[in-house]
């Protein structure tokens, strides 16, 4: 099957840059998401990128997207405590005539003060 | 309120008693899915359901069971739970072509 990867842990300092990768293998895939799961939450929607673009910006989110490389990242401004979290990197796979999500396995984001 | 709901939230059973966990969504979506999320693992689909009466399977099937007779609920069923298959289960639905899936609140099963 197709697969999402990226690194299980990132830890920052409070106020740095996050950045989260993450590489994708369906060349058919027409979004990209990034969901974020809090402590004791189910996942929630945090930003996506259509396959024709190479980047999204949305406060202190960007969004970049390689398409030739299969490579996306999710860079966080200005970290804070409350983004600790698991973030999931999916695409929109097509299998079976439909977009079937497939998630990779989160990369947890650790923000110490 | 648009949302997915799941009962119960936690559940502790033993090994071989048949069990039911219940998911429901009331915005009218098509696609319905399960996960379970194991630490080190992920998030992993167990089965999705692209309408009423079309179930397929997922990454991880073996042990689990499904129906969508409505388009409203899609439960999980567990006919002879094992150890193994301790974890957090997540239902999620969206629309046929959409692009965000929307999640429940999670179940945490412990089978002893």
């Amino acid at each position: 099957g197709e697969d999402v990867e990226q690194s299980l842990f990132l830890s920052v300092r409070e106020g740095d840059s996050s950045v989260i990768n993450c590489t994708y293998t369906d060349s058919s895939s027409t979004y990209l998401y990034w969901y974020k799961q809090e402590p004791g939450a189910g996942l929630q929607l945090l930003t996506y990128i259509f396959s024709n673009m190479d980047m999204k910006q949305d406060q202190r989110l960007t969004v970049l997207l390689n398409k030739k490389d299969k490579h996306l990242s999710l860079r966080i401004a200005d970290t804070q405590t409350g983004d600790s979290a698991i973030y999931f990197c999916a695409e929109n796979a097509f299998s079976g005539g439909s977009y079937i999500p497939t998630f990779g396995r989160g990369t947890s984001l650790i923000v110490h003060p | 309120e648009a949302q997915v709901t799941q009962n119960p939230r936690y559940l502790i059973t033993v090994t071989g008693k048949k069990l039911t966990v219940t998911c429901s969504q009331n915005m009218n979506h098509e696609y319905m899915s399960w996960y379970r999320q194991d630490p080190g693992l992920g998030l992993r689909q167990i089965y999705y359901s692209m309408n009423v009466e079309v179930t397929d399977k997922g990454d991880v099937p073996e042990g689990y069971k499904v129906s969508r007779k409505e388009k409203r609920n899609f439960p999980l069923i567990l006919e002879s739970p094992s150890p193994n298959q301790t974890s957090l289960y997540f239902c999620a639905s969206k629309t046929g072509a959409g692009n965000e899936q929307f999640f429940g609140p999670g179940t945490r099963l412990t089978v002893l």
